[in-house]
């Protein structure tokens, strides 16, 4: 299983919004809208922000949302903080195992 | 609250066996599926495995099939990771995460996320 394709970086200013991509195959991406995504700060463990391709935990910010279209799912972060500078990773379920995206660090210019 | 604080890392030759453990707290352990996620040095997360609430299922990465088994002890409440045949490659930062479903009253009910994850514990594999 390969690993879900993400932009290495983006970047972005304090208040303006952002979109990462996560383009996965008909395998996986495209045939489950089982699709979630962490944020993981340098040393920390990750911690999910999306799940379901647009659910979002109890506690986690109406600023960061989720969608999909087709076999890309994407994370949009509205009103860029500083604290979300970090890195990003996205995940899908297979139908029976699971797979990461290569992970995209975000940076707050 | 929920807490899962894994242990077991350390270094290992090629070829050599590790068995990590995770240390659940805060909720019923027995209702949930956990998983073993790994984060090579400065790189992405990979799953590595999962295992349902009473064992009953059990899947793996390929890139470990095989070597590494994964099993649970609900009265202990405790998630385990036996490596087996460990190769440079399994060098990764080896993180503890509850999901993959949740069983309770006879019924489950799927949930394709990782909700909470442990601090992990580093496994170094050289010789």
């Amino acid at each position: 299983q390969s690993a879900l394709t993400q932009p290495a970086s983006v970047s972005g200013s304090p208040g303006q919004s952002i979109t990462i991509s996560c383009t996965g195959t008909s395998s996986d991406v495209g045939s489950y809208n089982l699709v979630s995504w962490y944020q993981q700060h340098p040393g920390k463990a990750p911690k999910v922000i999306i799940y379901e391709v647009s659910k979002r935990p109890s506690g986690v910010s109406n600023r960061f949302s989720g969608s999909k279209s087709g076999n890309t799912a994407s994370l949009t972060i509205s009103g860029l903080q500083a604290e979300d500078e970090a890195d990003y990773y996205c995940c899908s379920y297979t139908g029976s195992t699971f797979v990461f995206g290569g992970g995209t660090k975000l940076t707050v210019l | 609250q929920v807490q899962l604080v894994e242990s077991g890392g350390g270094l290992v030759k090629p070829g050599g066996s590790l068995r990590l453990s995770c240390a659940a707290s805060g909720f019923t352990f027995s209702d949930y599926y956990m998983s073993w996620i790994r984060q090579a040095p400065g790189k992405g997360l990979e799953w590595v495995s999962y295992i349902s609430s009473s064992s009953s299922y059990t899947n793996y990465a390929d890139s470990v099939k095989g070597r590494f088994t994964i099993s649970r002890d609900n009265a202990k409440n405790s998630l385990y990771l036996q490596m087996n045949s460990l190769r440079a490659e399994d060098t990764a930062v080896y993180y503890c995460a509850r999901g993959g479903g949740y069983c309770s009253g006879g019924s489950c009910e799927m949930r394709y996320y990782f909700d909470y994850w442990g601090q992990g514990t580093l496994v170094t594999v050289s010789s």
